[in-house]
C-alpha cells in the first residue's frame, strides 16, 4: 500500500534550527491529514492536523502545510529541541462514503536533533 | 490528559493459541479501531468499530479475528489461531466526533512462537 509516501527514513537538524519532514500522497479521496510523533516502546502520538479544506495550520513550533495540487503536505518544527527526537509518521483519513475513518500511514521518518 | 490504555505490553503464545488484546479507550469516545505494526514495515489499519458493530475491515482482518466490546469500557482484539506471521505490535485507538483525531495506545508486543 504506497498510497502514503515518507521518502526519507530518517532527518538530522541542529538544535534551534527548522525540521522538515515531508509526506506525498496519491489518493485523491483523502481529506484529512495528520502527524503523529513516537517514542520506542509507546503508541503514536497526535501532533498536528489539517482539513483538506485548508492550506495551513499551525500550533506552536508546529506547522503542517498542504499542497492538494501536488498531493503533498509537509511538517515545520521551528525551533527544533533534542526532546523532538523521534519518529514521525504521517498518516491520512479516506473521505469515502463506507469509511469510518481508519488511517493510512507512511512509512515513517526518523527525526534526530543535536544539541 | 485521558488516554488510551492496553494491555498486556507483552504476550508471548504459542503458535495455534488463541489471544486476546485488551484496551480501554478513552471514555466518551465513539469509535474505536485496531491497528498492527509488524516489524520494520509500516503501521496498518485493521478494523474500526462503531455502534456496537464492525464498520470496517481491512483484508488482514479475516474469520481469525474478532473485536468486542464486552461493556461499557473494554474493547478487545481476540485472534482465535495465531500464526507465526501474526507476530506485531498491535495499537489500539479512539476518537471521538468525526473531525477529531485519534488518540493511540502504547500498544501490545505480541510475539508467537
Amino acid at each position: 500500500d504506497q498510497q502514503v509516501k515518507q521518502n526519507s527514513p530518517s532527518l538530522s537538524v541542529q538544535e534551534g534550527r527548522i525540521s522538515i519532514l515531508n509526506c506525498d500522497y496519491t489518493n485523491s479521496m483523502f481529506d484529512y491529514f495528520l502527524w503523529y510523533k513516537k517514542y520506542p516502546a509507546e503508541g503514536p502520538t497526535f501532533l498536528i492536523s489539517i482539513s483538506s479544506i485548508k492550506d495551513k495550520n499551525e500550533d506552536g513550533r508546529f506547522t503542517v502545510f498542504l499542497n492538494k495540487s501536488a498531493k503533498h503536505l509537509s511538517l515545520h518544527i521551528v525551533p527544533s529541541q533534542p526532546g523532538d527526537s523521534a519518529v514521525y509518521f504521517c498518516a491520512a483519513r479516506n473521505a469515502g462514503g463506507t469509511s469510518y475513518g481508519k488511517l493510512t500511514f507512511g512509512q515513517g521518518t526518523i527525526l534526530t536533533v543535536h544539541p | 490528559e485521558p488516554e488510551v490504555t492496553q494491555t498486556p505490553s507483552h504476550q508471548v503464545t504459542q503458535m495455534g493459541q488463541e489471544v486476546i488484546l485488551r484496551c480501554v479507550p478513552i471514555s466518551n469516545h465513539l469509535y474505536f479501531y485496531w491497528y498492527r505494526q509488524i516489524l520494520g514495515q509500516k503501521v496498518e489499519f485493521l478494523v474500526s468499530f462503531y455502534n456496537n458493530e464492525i464498520s470496517e475491515k481491512s483484508e488482514i482482518f479475516d474469520d481469525q479475528f474478532s473485536v468486542e466490546r464486552p461493556d461499557g469500557s473494554n474493547f478487545t482484539l481476540k485472534i482465535r489461531s495465531t500464526k507465526l506471521e501474526d507476530s506485531a505490535m498491535y495499537f489500539c485507538a479512539s476518537r471521538g466526533t468525526y473531525n477529531q483525531p485519534q488518540h493511540f495506545g502504547d500498544g501490545t508486543r505480541l510475539s508467537i512462537l
